[in-house]
């Protein structure tokens, strides 16, 4: 069970807005930013969000990222099937001598 | 453009030394301010870090796998590896290798991301 935790799943119809959680604590999110991956089945996993809320270049402005405290979130807006996916955060987290954190991964339904 | 694979036996049996490679091509795995990394994915499951290398050779392992990981640099093949003794069912997983950069800004710097991966490799540890 990872120490940043995310909802199992979501869903949503197309066009709607969903967001996504990411919950941690002090020596992870409280003083780490999060990166977002997107997951889709049989690729590799995809930087979304870098740095709480940025873009890289050719994510799309449906996505979006936040962070506040020791949590974090991920809202996609204009729900398109080809979202469906699942979604990680990923994290430093402080504690020893420093680790990579994943949160459990959220899977987006469409429907 | 970096590209990685990884590769070895799909499937290893218990108690054994599960073994993988990752080739990159694109840029020189000793050329930079690069760390290499190796993730797992349970089937079923979320994503775990394994573990870290950094071009020179230093490491940085998950503490719950750490007393049975190793990983190495190949400079000359342009290669890293990862080795995880003592493999039981529940190390059965799709195992990623990526590349981790660096992620600063007008001369300040925020942490670090997965920029590139693998498609990934799947291991079964069953005998």
């Amino acid at each position: 069970q990872s120490v940043v935790t995310q909802p199992p799943s979501v869903s949503g119809t197309p066009g709607q807005s969903i967001t996504i959680s990411c919950s941690g604590g002090s020596s992870n999110i409280g003083d780490n930013y999060v990166y977002w991956y997107q997951h889709l089945p049989g690729a590799a996993p995809k930087l979304l969000i870098y740095r709480a809320d940025q873009r890289p270049s050719g994510v799309p402005d449906r996505f979006s990222g936040s962070q506040s405290g020791t949590s974090a979130s991920l809202a996609i807006s204009g729900l398109r099937s080809e979202d469906e996916a699942d979604y990680y955060c990923a994290v430093w987290d402080n504690n020893l001598s420093g680790s990579w954190v994943f949160g459990g991964g959220t899977k987006l339904t469409v429907l | 453009q970096v590209q990685l694979q990884e590769s070895g036996p799909g499937l290893v049996k218990p108690s054994q030394t599960l073994s993988l490679t990752c080739t990159v091509s694109g840029v020189l795995i000793g050329g930079g301010n690069f760390y290499w990394s190796w993730i797992r994915q349970p089937a079923g499951k979320g994503l775990e870090w394994i573990g870290s290398i950094y071009m020179s050779g230093s490491t940085n392992y998950n503490p719950s796998l750490n007393s049975r990981v190793t990983m190495s640099l190949d400079i000359s093949k342009n290669q890293f590896s990862l080795n995880l003794a003592y493999v039981t069912a529940a190390d059965t997983a799709v195992f990623y290798c990526a590349r981790v950069l660096p992620d600063c800004s007008n001369g300040r710097c925020y942490g670090r991301f997965f920029e590139s991966w693998g498609r990934g490799a799947r291991v079964t540890v069953s005998s």
